[in-house]
């Protein structure tokens, strides 16, 4: 079945540095890759996400790039800020479901 | 536009205690349904899911069961709560699988 690995567990920047978190999978069906971002004690919600025939899509300081060859994407953060501190889950289009990943805590260093 | 629904917010039971949680989505037909259940400082665990009335998928064998009992309702349930039943339990819709979105949650403690 579809299974996606996610590193780090936890990551930890200084306020205004970048952020990368990666995502790589076994499935090559998949053609949808979401990102969603859980604030605590919060639901999660979608931040972004990439369908397989683009490489890259960026939204403001979040931009996510996929490699259907190396089964691999990524989330991207750049200029840090406080509020970007939340636990950050990739996912990818299974059979009738979401595969999610095991979930990166980001926190921000003011 | 679309509106998902969980109740109770916030739940403490005792073990071996009966459990229902409910779930209800507006302003959509016919969703694909999930429960999730997230541990303290845990992952998303896909409990259960449904693609149609009456139509259950069961991802892990636990005390829990899952009914559709309509279209835009999703209810969880447990005959005996254990321990590890304790989580935030969130409930998700999607259409064709793409683009989920959760509902707010109901944090469950068993004592």
């Amino acid at each position: 079945g579809e299974n996606v690995e996610q590193h780090p567990s936890t990551l930890s920047v200084q306020e205004g540095d970048s952020a990368v978190i990666k995502c790589t999978y076994s499935d090559s069906a998949s053609n949808y890759f979401p990102w969603y971002k859980q604030e605590l004690g919060k639901r999660p919600q979608l931040i972004i996400d990439i369908r397989s025939n683009v490489g890259e899509k960026k939204d403001q300081r979040i931009a996510v790039t996929l490699n259907k060859t190396a089964k691999h994407f990524s989330l991207h953060i750049t200029e840090t800020q406080p509020e970007d501190s939340a636990v950050y889950f990739c996912a990818l289009q299974g059979a009738q479901k979401l595969v999610f990943g095991q979930g990166t805590r980001l926190t921000i260093n003011p | 536009s679309q509106t998902i629904h969980q109740w109770p917010a916030t739940l403490v039971q005792p073990v071996g205690s009966p459990l229902s949680l409910e779930c209800t989505v507006e302003g959509t037909s016919n969703p694909n349904l999930y429960w999730y259940r997230q541990a303290a400082g845990r992952g998303l665990q896909l409990l259960f899911y449904s693609v149609g009335i009456g139509q259950i998928s069961s991802e892990v064998p636990q005390n829990l069961s899952a009914s559709r009992p309509q279209d835009r309702q999703f209810i969880l349930s447990s005959k005996k709560l254990l321990l590890s039943d304790s989580g935030f339990y969130l409930c998700a819709w999607s259409l064709s699988s793409v683009e989920q979105f959760f509902g707010p949650g109901t944090r469950l403690t068993v004592l």
